[in-house]
């Protein structure tokens, strides 16, 4: 397997532009996380989905970020408009908690990230 | 609610020196524990995880920690550093049973010298 792999690894955008990010989780895995990475906060959970449904996104910082999933092998993190204060770096994450000897113990598989710089 | 707590954002050992990253954990529920390793420019990596079986797990390059409940501690240990081992790592901590989410601490960097 590939692994979780994401998209684009570097974007650098103007401030009020739209942004995308992309994600492929593991085949197979049926949850996903959307995660962000600052200096200053650390690894924040932004979302995540199980089975393709939005179980917690009170992470989200605002209504200027939307995730969404609509199949079990894709998913989008889109931030609208942009602002200096976005840029972060952005991980995905996948995991299978079907046949798991030990239900919930969510191991996370990250992808490399997406670097985020919005001038 | 949970939470971690890493003591010390930066660590620094000598090549061949023990290695000892501090956690300490918050958890109204039996928590389970991991340590991920995060190497320059990537994702994270997982090194090991605490599941309510055996207190003192093993994983990846040499690494262990040891759960000790009465301390609500998960430090990470290595008997000798290798120059590869720097890195950063992260203390996580999620609930027991059913689905939950990973929290994380706020990471230790360490660095290894000649």
């Amino acid at each position: 397997d590939a692994g979780v792999i994401q998209s684009p690894r570097h974007e650098v955008t103007e401030m009020g532009q739209e942004v995308t990010l992309r994600c492929k989780p593991i085949s197979g895995h049926n949850s996903l996380f959307w995660y962000r990475q600052t200096m200053m906060r650390g690894l924040e959970l932004l979302i995540y989905f199980n089975n393709n449904v939005p179980i917690d996104d009170s992470g989200m910082p605002e209504d200027r970020f939307s995730a969404k999933m609509p199949n079990a092998s894709f998913s989008t993190l889109k931030i609208q408009p942009s602002e200096p204060r976005d840029s972060a770096v952005y991980f995905c994450a996948s995991s299978s908690d079907l046949g798991d000897r030990v239900p919930g113990a969510n191991v996370l598989t990250f992808g490399a990230g997406s670097r985020l710089t919005v001038l | 609610a949970q939470s971690v707590t890493q003591l010390g954002s930066h660590v620094s050992v000598s090549e061949g020196a023990l290695v000892l990253l501090r956690c300490n954990y918050s958890s109204s529920v039996p928590p389970y524990l991991f340590w991920y390793v995060q190497y320059p420019n990537q994702g994270l990596q997982l090194l090991l995880k605490y599941t309510s079986a055996a207190t003192l797990v093993k994983g990846i390059n040499g690494f262990e920690a040891e759960f000790k409940k009465s301390e609500t501690s998960f430090h990470l240990t290595k008997p000798s550093a290798h120059m590869s081992d720097a890195a950063e790592y992260f203390c996580a901590v999620s609930r027991s049973g059913g689905y939950n989410k990973l929290i994380f601490g706020a990471g230790t960097r360490l660095a290894v010298h000649p």
